[in-house]
């Protein structure tokens, strides 16, 4: 079983709706929560991060963690063509990192 | 937020000869930086973790003397891909480890085609 789960996608929605991604994770010393977006031929870039169990908001993006069921979410409220992107959740556990396999998202005009 | 800039963006090489990618972290030190390579359409694949003053750590399958790391500062780690092959070609992505936010954060990427 691999330590962290994430749906490879691809996911499409039309513009404006609320995209939600989801991460399962095995570990439960996990600390640290994070989200990446990837862009075609760029590196990731950091969204957000969160420590505990929660909701953490920034702008139309929500991290959710809850540390009972092992899971994440990323929700993007009016999404938008420029949201189109792979994105990787990531989780820590003392400076050891592991990351999803991204999933793909379309956002469609 | 932290800035990790990588270096060159793309370069091209002849088969056989070398070539050196840059990672450095901007505002903050590293102590600990990490090499992915990633084939298109696909998930990162971590190659090596590499930390400040000691050896790198690499993953199964990665041949450490093809792919040399040298991690010399606590803001610089550099990637070397010996006599390469156009198999080596790919996007190759670092990363630098922020122990005071406890997150990472990726450099640009670095396209290498070997021709």
């Amino acid at each position: 079983q691999k330590e962290v789960e994430q749906d490879p996608g691809p996911l499409s929605v039309p513009e404006g709706a609320i995209v939600s991604l989801n991460c399962t994770y095995s570990n439960s010393a996990f600390q640290y929560f994070m989200w990446y977006r990837q862009y075609s031929r760029k590196g990731p870039e950091l969204l957000m991060y969160t420590y505990s169990s929660g909701n953490k908001e920034d702008g139309r993006f929500t991290a959710q963690v809850d540390k009972s069921s092992k899971y994440i979410s990323l929700f993007i409220r009016d999404s938008q063509p420029s949201d189109s992107a792979t994105y990787l959740c990531a989780m820590d556990n003392f400076n050891k990192f592991y990351f999803g396999s991204g999933t793909k998202l379309n956002v469609k005009p | 937020g932290a800035v990790v800039s990588q270096h060159p963006s793309w370069v091209i090489c002849k088969s056989g000869t070398s070539v050196k990618i840059e990672c450095r972290s901007l505002d903050f030190q590293a102590t600990t930086m990490f090499w992915y390579r990633q084939f298109p359409k696909q998930s990162l694949m971590l190659m090596a973790t590499s930390n400040e003053g000691s050896k790198a750590t690499y993953e199964q399958g990665v041949e450490k003397d093809k792919f040399l790391i040298n991690h010399a500062s606590l803001t610089l780690s550099t990637l070397t891909v010996t006599s390469a092959h156009p198999e080596d070609s790919s996007f190759y992505i670092c990363s630098a480890e922020d122990r005071g936010e406890n997150t990472i954060y990726f450099g640009e990427g670095s396209w290498l085609t070997v021709v």
